[in-house]
């Protein structure tokens, strides 16, 4: 159980265009969903924290216009990546959590490449 | 500001020892506690999570978490070298759904 997963793996896209991430958790109703970004050989750094049917709370010093995240279900949370530029490529990770446990469990993440 | 530390490593161990993770926290109101497992280029996966004081073991992995010291370690019988990897700590805070998660510790299992 407590299966979450994520499309595309992989992205490379050119420089000025959006990308969107999705996120699904296939057998539970995640009631929060989180979208993390890592770095080559940093932690995670959390982006931003969704509830279904709300807007994101966005971490301190994310751009909320260039990371448009929508919660529009129990099971699906999408990141889209707006104007991409090549210092947005990175490790993107989602996490989703529901019931009465506060466990994150994470997607495989997709990496993006701005050329 | 809420902190969780762990040492970055790499902690090397021979295989078939035990390996000793250790995260220290700041906040006294931390509720739950979880260690993740992150393969390099991979997402982090849950090992387990402890909520009380004392020990929690399941199959070769065993947390201990001591509120009034802010601890919380996870022990690896039986190492094998596809436990390296490294070992994040995660702690939720009472009131909020997120993580503060520790920096992680880089394990290498010997061969």
């Amino acid at each position: 159980g407590a299966v979450v997963s994520q499309h595309p793996s992989r992205v490379i896209c050119k420089s000025g265009t959006s990308v969107k991430i999705e996120c699904r958790s296939l057998d539970f109703q995640a009631t929060t969903m989180f979208w993390y970004r890592q770095f080559p050989k940093q932690s995670l750094m959390l982006m931003a924290t969704s509830n279904e049917g709300s807007k994101a709370t966005y971490e301190q010093g994310v751009e909320k216009d260039k990371f448009l995240i929508n919660h529009a279900s129990l099971t699906l949370s999408t990141l889209t990546v707006t104007s991409a530029h090549p210092e947005d490529s990175s490790f993107y990770i989602c996490s989703a959590s529901g019931g009465i446990t506060d466990t994150q469990y994470f997607g495989p993440g997709t990496r993006l490449t701005v050329l | 500001q809420k902190e969780v530390e762990q040492n970055s490593g790499p902690l090397s161990v021979p295989e078939g020892a035990i390996a000793s993770l250790n995260c220290t926290y700041s906040d006294r109101g931390s509720q739950s506690f979880f260690w993740y497992r992150q393969y390099s280029g991979k997402s982090p996966e849950l090992i387990m999570f402890i909520y009380s004081n004392g020990d929690k073991e399941d199959g070769r992995f065993t947390a201990q978490l001591n509120k009034a010291s802010q601890y919380v370690s996870l022990l690896i019988r039986d190492s094998q070298p596809s436990d390296s990897a490294t070992y994040l700590c995660a702690v939720n805070y009472s009131g909020t759904y997120k993580y503060i998660f520790g920096t992680g510790t880089r394990l290498k299992v010997l061969a």
